[in-house]
């Protein structure tokens, strides 16, 4: 079992619907959960930071965090065509020192 | 503000060479990660320095990997020799605290052919 598990993917939506990203963790004591956004051939970009249980909303996205489930998710409202990209979810496990386990990303692909 | 840097972007050599990648944090920034993403695999972790002292090495692959950070400022990451299987775009991250939101470099495309 992988660390970090999300759907490669594709996951490919019209343009303004709403698109849903999701990461599960097996470590239970993990503390922060991270999204990035990569474009091809470019540096991952921080989206959404989450810490504790619940819905954090910034703009369009939405990250949720359920810790007894093990899972966190990104929402994107009114997916947009510059939406498509490669979303990687990022734990930092319970050691809470900034190593970042990566997911292996989830393709999403917005069609106008 | 800049953001970090890294250098070269690109870099093919043969196996066998030796080959020194290097990275610029964002100023001010005590905490210097590495990471190496190979073809169709995640992001894994390489180490942690805080300031010039390495915290976390634990993902560091084998001996012929080196990595230093002179003077808490820039860090290199130099690979002796290279083998085949370090091909991969090697990524340098940089935050304020251990804990908080690392800003990742554009990477360096590594080629061993």
């Amino acid at each position: 079992q992988k660390e970090v598990e999300q759907n490669s993917g594709p996951l490919s939506v019209p343009e303004g619907a709403i698109a849903s990203l999701n990461c599960t963790y097996s470590d239970r004591g993990s503390q922060s959960f991270f999204w990035y956004r990569q474009y091809s051939g470019k540096s991952p970009e921080l989206i959404m930071s989450i810490y504790s249980n619940g819905d954090k909303e910034d703009g369009r996205f939405t990250a949720q965090l359920n810790k007894a489930s093990q899972y966190v998710s990104l929402l994107i409202r009114d997916s947009q065509p510059s939406d498509s990209a490669t979303y990687l979810c990022a734990v930092d496990g319970s050691s809470n020192t900034g190593k970042l386990i990566f997911g292996q990303g989830t393709t999403l692909q917005v069609k106008p | 503000e800049a953001g970090v840097t890294q250098f070269p972007s690109h870099s093919v050599i043969e196996k066998g060479q030796t080959v020194t990648l290097r990275c610029d944090p964002i100023s001010g920034h005590d905490n210097l990660y590495w990471y190496r993403r190979v073809m169709g695999k995640e992001i894994k972790f390489l180490l942690h320095f805080v300031k010039e002292s390495k915290q976390d090495e634990s993902g560091m692959p084998n001996n012929r990997f080196l990595a230093e950070r002179t003077g808490g400022t820039y860090s290199t990451l130099k690979v002796q020799p290279a083998e085949l299987e370090d091909s991969g775009v090697y990524f340098c991250a940089s935050s304020q605290v251990g804990w908080g939101t690392q800003y990742f470099g554009p990477g360096t495309r590594l080629l061993v052919l």
